[in-house]
């Protein structure tokens, strides 16, 4: 059973709508991270908070929007999405977000944008 | 920049026969590695990761890796494949964001496992 927890499972949203993704993870990690997978792709990074720090992929577009509350908690704001956004987002933490440090998944969110 | 190359897209085994899903590296510097599982409509499980400790890792559910310097390989083994293992296998390399000190994984493109009856 993995330790970061994702709601909702699965997301349906028009591409006038503003949703959010949640994440929590109870490890102590001071990490946090956003990856997109495409069906039958691996994943790629969009974000990642290390000790509050993010650091983006500059090739994420800017209706995606990430949120860490804290350092259990972190959010991912969606507005104006296209179709093409459709995939699987997984949130994942590390310990100290350092080179290195072993990277846990949740289960991931399914969006599918209409 | 470091990179991975996974073998084979997809690999097909008998129940019961040995399972070798194949990874390459490229570094610089010595890496980490990683091989993680997901099963059909799920997230990334981790089966084993190098750490430089030791050159053979033992993962879960029967898995292990070699990690071989001088072929720059970390292939996945299993002694006899079980019906459960089917499942889409990623080999990752640890390296550091661009731009930035945080950590990040750069995967291999995946092998679908196939077992058959």
């Amino acid at each position: 059973d993995t330790e970061v927890t994702q709601t909702p499972k699965h997301l349906v949203m028009g591409m006038t709508n503003k949703k959010s993704l949640k994440c929590e993870q109870h490890m102590g990690h001071r990490a946090m991270y956003w990856y997109k997978q495409k069906a039958k792709k691996p994943p790629e990074l969009m974000f990642v908070y290390s000790y509050e720090k993010l650091s983006i992929n500059e090739s994420v577009p800017s209706r995606f929007s990430p949120e860490c509350p804290n350092s259990s908690l972190l959010n991912l704001h969606l507005h104006a999405l296209q179709p093409e956004d459709s995939a699987l987002y997984l949130c994942a933490s590390s310990q100290g977000g350092q080179k290195g440090n072993t990277i846990y998944f949740g289960e991931g969110s399914w969006l599918t944008v209409v | 920049a470091q990179s991975v190359t996974q073998l084979g897209s997809h690999v097909s085994v008998s129940e019961g026969a040995l399972v070798l899903l194949r990874c390459n590296y490229s570094s610089s510097v010595p890496p980490y590695l990683f091989w993680y599982v997901q099963y059909p409509n799920q997230g990334l499980q981790l089966l084993l990761k190098y750490t430089s400790a030791a050159t053979l890792v033992k993962g879960i559910n029967g898995f292990e890796a070699e990690f071989k310097k001088s072929e720059t390989s970390f292939h996945l083994t299993k002694p006899s494949a079980h019906m459960s293992d089917a499942a889409e296998y990623f080999c990752a390399v640890s390296d550091r964001v661009r731009g930035g000190s945080q950590g990040n994984l750069i995967f291999g493109k995946g092998t679908k496992l196939s077992v058959k009856p």
